[in-house]
Order: C-alpha cells, then structure tokens, then sequence
C-alpha cells in the first residue's frame, strides 16, 4: 500500500485569502475525511466525501469545501482565510465497509499571517 | 452526543517502566473505540481498535486496551515503555460505521532513560 499522501506539507497565506490542499488516497480507498487539528488540540472533523459526494459535515462554516475525484484524490478549499484557521490538516481515507480502519496522511501546516 | 475525555494530558514514564493512559468515553451508541499515535512531522497511526469483540484489545508495539462498559473507559497500557514510545496519543470514538471520528485533546508521552 502507499499510503496517503497529502501536498503541501507547510503552507504561509495572508488572511482573506483562499487555499486549497490536495490527499492522494490509495486506490480503492472511496471514503476521504479532512481534520482540522489546532496546536495542542486533537483533531477536529471537517467533512467526508464517499464516492464524490459529501455525506457528512462538522461544525465548520461553509467556507470550508471540500471535493472528491474518481481518481481517490481529494481536495480542501477553505476562502477568506482567518487567523484561526492556521493548524494542521489532515487527510483520512479508508475503503468503505465494516472493519476497515481509516489510513492517515502527514498533514499540511497551515499558517495564515 | 459522543464525547472522549484523556485524564491526562501529559504522562512522563522511565524506560522501562509499565505506561497508563487514561481515556473515558460517552456514547449513545455501541461504540467503536481506538487509540492513535501521533509522532512528530508524523501523521496518525493506529494502535488498535475495539468493536464490540474481545473487551481486552491488543495492538501494535506491545499496547493492549481493555473496554470496560460499566466504566465507560477504554485505557492504554504498555508493560514496558521504550524510548520511541514517546509521542502524543489520541483516544478516539466513532458513531457506527467506522464515520466520523471523534477525538480526545491528546496525552504527551514523554519516556525518560
């Protein structure tokens, strides 16, 4: 397996403006959540997408969007960047059915200045 | 609503020496429990996972967790720490079907020769 893989790993944007990060799941993997996990806090679930559609959503404004590819890649957007929204965030993906776990990439550093 | 609790957020061991980390949980449900690692510049890992099999559960690197129900706890143990044990770990619950995850603020684990 390769694992996922999450682009890029730091990342420095002014506030008000717009990001997107990029997941790259393994092949089969059909569900991909997105965590937003603050300095010293756990993570905290954004969204999740199966099969290219957003089926599941936490308590973040919708500001924060989020898309899925056939391709198992994915991507978080997030617009009029604030300075709460610095933190890592992390990308998970797992096949869809009972007993698999969810695989976790390394996260991109957000900084908003 | 779920919830989980990490009674400690930092835990210092010397090598050697058994590991507790403390986590309780609140769920309407049957719930799925796990513990993740988290080493620096690392993403998550998983230790091991409870759902509704064996109460005690052994993972990855010699961490075992027992369910107790009347508790509502779901601890981390390790007989003997080893230096590269030191991380932060992440109690999570999750609603039925492996969705969203929910997780603890995290206990820092430091490992003293």
């Amino acid at each position: 397996e390769t694992g996922v893989t999450q682009s890029p790993t730091h990342l420095i944007k002014t506030r008000g403006q717009q990001v997107t990060l990029r997941c790259s799941s393994q092949s089969g993997h059909n569900t991909v959540s997105w965590y937003q996990q603050a300095l010293g806090q756990g993570p905290q679930f954004i969204f999740q997408y199966y099969r290219e559609e957003e089926n599941g959503r936490g308590n973040f404004p919708p500001r924060f969007s989020g898309l899925q590819f056939p391709n198992y890649s994915s991507e978080l957007n997030v617009n009029a960047l604030e300075l709460d929204d610095s933190a890592l965030y992390l990308c998970a993906s797992r096949r869809t059915g009972t007993g698999y776990g969810y695989t976790f990439g390394s996260g991109t550093r957000l900084t908003v200045v | 609503a779920q919830s989980v609790t990490q009674l400690d957020s930092h835990v210092s061991v010397s090598e050697g020496t058994p590991v507790l980390l403390r986590c309780n949980y609140s769920s309407s449900y049957s719930p799925s429990l796990f513990w993740y690692v988290q080493h620096p510049n690392k993403g998550l890992q998983l230790l091991l996972k409870y759902t509704s099999a064996a109460t005690l559960v052994k993972g990855i690197n010699g961490f075992e967790a027992e369910f107790k129900k009347s508790e509502t706890s779901f601890h981390l143990t390790k007989p003997s720490a080893h230096m590269s044990d030191a991380a932060e770990y992440f109690c999570v619950v999750s609603e039925s079907g492996y969705n969203k995850l929910i997780f603890g603020a995290g206990t820092r684990l430091a490992v003293h020769p």
